[in-house]
């Protein structure tokens, strides 16, 4: 079955330390994107690629970094510098990377600090 | 930019009853509309999706409107059940120029009561 597949599902940080979340996807398509999602908060963009090689800041991009060497693949680090991380990353890809197309979402990677 | 505000943020029905769920939305430019279910500890779910081409869509026991003029549009569902229950998100998402992303809302909280 295609779909998205966020790894892991729950992961821990420790101070002054750098973490990735993985994101990949079958679907065969080109744009990928970041987003956090907090309590009683709706879905805000970390970072977004439209094709491989290629990324763009979203409205949160502080702190957070990204590479697209792979259409499957799209990892997001949590670095250092961002100071309050703690939130549910959701993944997600669409055919097209206008924003009006179908996007399809994993099912999220918790992060928390230790 | 695009602003979506979404409302009610909690909605309780009796099973059998309908849920309406309403957005509005800031930009003009805006022309796609989708909604998407959460459950709890999932990602969000596509369950329908308008343009801004047509006033309304169905499928089954879903239905959303959209009205351009006021710029607002709305989920409804009809004959509740209880799998209906989780966090509903609407969207919207301009084509062209620098918006090529989706604004969400902070989403509804939808519980049916069996």
């Amino acid at each position: 079955d295609g779909g998205i597949t966020q790894s892991p599902k729950y992961l821990f940080r420790k101070e002054g330390q750098n973490v990735t979340l993985s994101c990949e996807q079958n679907l065969n398509h080109d744009a990928m994107y970041w987003y956090r999602q907090d309590p009683g908060q709706g879905l805000r963009l970390i970072y977004y690629s439209q094709i491989v090689n290629d990324f763009q800041k979203g409205d949160i991009a502080e702190g957070y970094s990204v590479s697209r060497e792979k259409k499957e693949s799209f990892p997001l680090t949590v670095t250092s510098a961002q100071k309050n991380p703690t939130a549910f990353y959701l993944c997600a890809s669409s055919s097209g990377g206008w924003g009006n197309q179908p996007q399809h979402f994993g099912d999220g990677t918790r992060l928390s600090i230790l | 930019g695009e602003n979506v505000e979404q409302h009610p943020s909690t909605l309780s029905v009796q099973e059998g009853d309908s849920a309406v769920i309403k957005c509005t939305y800031s930009d003009s430019a805006s022309n796609y509309f989708p909604w998407y279910k959460q459950e709890l500890g999932k990602g969000p779910q596509l369950i329908i999706d308008i343009r801004s081409n047509v006033g309304e869509k169905k499928d089954q026991r879903i239905a959303v409107t959209l009205n351009k003029t006021a710029k607002h549009f709305s989920l409804h569902i009809t004959e509740t059940q209880p799998e209906d229950s989780a966090v509903y998100f609407c969207a919207a998402s301009s084509s062209g120029g620098s918006n090529y992303k989706l604004t969400f809302g902070k989403g509804t909280l939808l519980t049916v009561n069996p």
